[in-house]
C-alpha cells in the first residue's frame, strides 16, 4: 500500500460537519477511486476518475463530490455529514483502469469516519 | 452492477488446503480474473491473477477452467495468518466490483 496514501487515517465529525479525505499516488497510474467499506460488507465505489480530468458516480455517490486535482492526487468530499456515512474509506488506484489488460488495484490504508 | 459470486465464509484450520471458488458468470472475453486479500484494518492487497488454466506464485495457485465462468483459488496448508477476507471482484466497465467476498476463518 506505499503507493497510496490517505489522510486523515481517522476522523470523528459532528452531524452536518463537512471535511475532506484526501488521497496522493506516487505510482503514476491514470485511475483512481474511492470506496467505502460497512461493516461485514464489501466494498462499494462512490466515485472514480479514469483519468486527470474527468470523475463518475460509482454505485454509492449520494452525499460525495469528488476532485482529481492532478495526476496524483483524488480527494473525497463530505458537504453535510451524516451518521450513515460512518465506514471505512479507501482510495485506489490502477495504471489504465482497463481490467481486460490486466490491470491491478491498488488500495490505501484507509480513513476511519465516524459521525456522531 | 454486475458482481461475482463465491461463498460468503469458510473454516479451516492450520495445515489444510484450501480452496474458494468464484463465479463469473458474466465475464468478458478479454477480461483477467484476479483475487485480492484483505485483513481486518487493512486495504485489500493483490495475491494473484491469471487468464486462463493454472497460474501459481509464492502465495497462491489459480485455477481456471477452458469455459472461464469460474475461478478457483487455492491456498496450501494455511496458518492462522491466512485468516483473511478473500475477493474475486468481477468487471464492469472501467471499475471494479467488489462484492462481500470470503471470511476465511484459519483454526488451530
Amino acid at each position: 500500500n506505499a503507493g497510496v496514501t490517505q489522510t486523515p487515517k481517522f476522523q470523528v465529525l459532528k452531524t452536518g460537519q463537512s471535511m475532506t479525505l484526501q488521497c496522493a499516488q506516487d505510482m503514476n497510474h491514470n485511475s483512481m477511486y474511492w470506496y467505502r467499506q460497512d461493516p461485514g460488507m464489501g466494498l462499494r465505489l462512490i466515485y472514480y476518475s479514469a483519468s486527470e480530468g474527468t470523475t463518475d458516480k460509482g454505485e454509492v455517490p449520494n452525499g460525495y463530490n469528488v476532485s482529481r486535482l492532478n495526476k496524483r492526487e483524488f480527494s473525497l468530499r463530505l458537504e453535510s455529514a451524516a451518521p450513515s456515512q460512518t465506514s471505512v474509506y479507501f482510495c485506489a488506484i490502477s495504471e489504465t483502469g482497463d481490467p481486460s489488460s490486466g490491470n491491478t488495484i491498488y488500495f490505501g490504508e484507509g480513513s476511519w469516519l465516524t459521525v456522531v | 452492477l454486475a458482481k461475482t459470486t463465491q461463498p460468503i465464509s469458510m473454516d479451516s484450520y492450520e495445515g489444510q488446503e484450501v480452496n474458494i471458488t468464484c463465479s463469473h458468470n458474466n465475464i468478458a472475453t478479454n477480461d483477467y480474473i484476479t483475487w485480492y486479500q484483505q485483513f481486518p484494518s487493512q486495504g485489500p492487497r493483490f495475491i494473484i491473477q491469471g487468464y486462463k488454466t493454472k497460474v501459481t506464485n509464492e502465495v497462491a495457485s489459480l485455477f481456471i477452467p477452458a469455459d472461464r465462468k469460474s475461478s478457483t483459488l487455492s491456498l496450501p496448508r494455511v496458518s492462522l495468518s491466512d485468516t483473511a477476507v478473500y475477493y474475486c471482484p468481477d468487471n464492469y466497465g472501467q471499475n471494479f466490483v467488489f462484492g462481500p467476498g470470503t471470511r476465511l476463518s484459519v483454526l488451530p
